[in-house]
């Protein structure tokens, strides 16, 4: 039941902002965006979230759209070890994840 | 500060046993989720607990339990293991439910049934 459309899979060359998109068109009035990432072998870690002002910490920005039906997360500078599965979860009770987006950074 | 711990770390079983799989919450932590990993289906949510309480539980059958102490340590159970539960379990700990922002999540235990 995730309620997000996310791409299957992007590239991304090393040193590059790398830009991951989301759909979440049904979000309610009290659902936050939240992204997570998910390294080979290890399990997910939280990224970033927000509810309708873009956001940033030292990890990534989210954007998100005034209408609140999509966001993106954006990585200012993408290295080789941000290669991982990130995850965008639109919820306020629990946190279900959906296929997410294969993100491969290239030397 | 110690992050979450599972154990055990790697586990092969015969079909029709059952296993039980502990996570331990980082320190301070409250609510522990419970997540299955498969090729096929992805992570899909287990259950979660908070104060010794199940608070929310997934699509799996009732062979899949689990239950939390006084401690917060948490411990999920499997019975009448089938091919098909092979699998990464994860574990994630956070302050309280419904802080989505503040889940850390263990390593995993890898279980294989055989």
């Amino acid at each position: 039941d995730a309620k997000t459309t996310q791409p299957t899979s992007m590239d991304c060359a090393e040193g590059r902002a790398a830009n991951l998109p989301c759909n979440h068109s049904t979000i309610s009035g009290n659902e936050y965006v939240y992204w997570y990432r998910q390294i080979h072998s290890q399990g997910p870690q939280y990224i970033i979230h927000g509810l309708k002002n873009n956001e940033t910490n030292e990890m990534a920005s989210l954007i998100i759209t005034e209408d609140r039906k999509s966001s993106t997360l954006i990585l200012p500078h993408a290295t080789l070890r941000d290669t991982a599965v990130y995850y965008c979860i639109v919820r306020a009770d629990k946190l279900i994840f959906g296929t997410g987006t294969r993100l491969q950074v290239f030397p | 500060k110690a992050g979450v711990t599972q154990t055990p770390r790697y586990l092969i079983k015969t079909r029709g046993q059952q296993v039980t799989l502990s996570c331990s919450p980082i320190s301070g932590h409250r609510s522990v989720s419970w997540y299955q990993q498969t090729p096929g289906q992805g992570l899909q949510f287990l259950f979660e607990y908070f104060s010794e309480t199940q608070r929310n539980k997934g699509n799996f059958p009732g062979r899949f339990s689990g239950r939390q102490f006084s401690n917060s340590r948490s411990e999920m159970n499997v019975s009448t293991l089938e091919l098909g539960d092979s699998a990464l379990y994860l574990c994630a700990s956070s302050l309280a439910p419904g802080q989505l922002y503040g889940y850390t999540f263990g390593s995993g235990t890898r279980l294989t049934v055989v």
